[in-house]
C-alpha cells in the first residue's frame, strides 16, 4: 500500500522569498515520486520526478526536490518565489506493485504576495 | 500539437441526462486513466486501461462506463447524471517504466 501526505494545505510567501512545500510518503516498494503543478482552470503539469537516480532532482521553473529515504520525504523547494508560481501543487507517489497506480496528495495551494 | 486532448472542455447538462467525454493521446502510451477532481481539488483515480484492457476500476458507480476502442483513446460515458457528478474530469496517459503521467486540460462537468 502507498500513501502521500502533503503537510500544508496552504502556503503563503512573499515574492522573492524561498518556497518550501512539504510531502511525506509511504510505499511498500521503491517508489517513484513526482511533483505536479496546476494553475487555475488548467490541467496538471509535471514539475519534476524522482525515479531512483540522483536524490536531488531539479525541475522546471527553478524548482527542485530532495528524496530523503530515512525521512520518507520529498519536499519541493524554490530559492525565490515569483508571482507566476501561485498555483496548486500535488505530490504523487507511484508504487510498482501488482498494478501501476499513482496516489496523489491532497494538494498545497501556494499564494505569492507582492 | 497536443499530447493528451479531451473534449469537451466544458459540459453543462441536467440531471438524468447521459453524456460522454472523449480522450485521445498521441504519445504512443500504453496506459490511460480517468481521474475526478472535486471542488476541494482532491484527485481520485476512477479507471485505468492498459492496451485497451481495464486494469484499475475504483469504487465508482456503474453509471460510469469507460470505453477504449484502441490504446490511443479512452472515453468516459456517464448515464443518469446526478448533481454529485459535477467535477473536473482529467484524462491522463503514461508509458512504461517510471514515466510520469501526462494530463489533458480537463473537462468541467456541471450538472444542474
Amino acid at each position: 500500500a502507498q500513501s502521500v501526505t502533503q503537510l500544508d494545505s496552504h502556503v503563503s510567501v512573499s515574492e522573492g522569498t524561498p518556497v518550501l512545500l512539504r510531502c511525506n510518503y509511504s510505499s511498500s516498494y521503491s517508489p517513484s515520486l513526482f511533483w505536479y503543478v496546476q494553475h487555475p482552470n488548467k490541467g496538471l503539469q509535471l514539475l519534476l520526478k524522482y525515479t531512483s537516480a540522483a536524490t536531488l532532482v531539479k525541475g522546471i521553473n527553478g524548482f527542485e526536490a530532495e528524496f530523503k529515504k530515512s525521512e520518507t520525504s520529498f519536499h519541493l523547494t524554490k530559492p525565490s518565489a515569483h508571482m507566476s508560481d501561485a498555483a496548486e501543487y500535488f505530490c504523487v507517489v507511484s508504487d510498482w506493485g501488482s498494478a501501476r497506480q499513482l496516489t496523489f496528495g491532497s494538494g498545497t495551494q501556494l499564494t505569492v504576495l507582492p | 500539437d497536443t499530447a493528451v486532448s479531451q473534449t469537451p472542455k466544458y459540459l453543462v447538462t441536467q440531471m438524468g441526462n447521459d453524456k460522454s467525454i472523449k480522450c485521445e493521446q498521441n504519445l504512443g502510451h500504453d496506459t490511460m486513466y480517468w481521474y475526478k477532481q472535486d471542488s476541494k481539488k482532491f484527485l481520485k483515480i476512477m479507471f485505468s486501461y492498459n492496451n485497451k484492457e481495464l486494469i484499475i476500476n475504483e469504487t465508482v458507480p456503474n453509471r460510469f462506463s469507460p470505453k477504449s476502442p484502441d490504446k490511443a483513446h479512452l472515453n468516459l460515458h456517464i448515464n443518469s447524471l446526478e448533481l454529485g457528478d459535477s467535477a473536473v474530469y482529467f484524462c491522463a496517459s503514461t508509458g512504461d517504466g517510471h514515466s510520469p503521467l501526462h494530463f489533458g486540460n480537463g473537462t468541467r462537468l456541471t450538472v444542474t
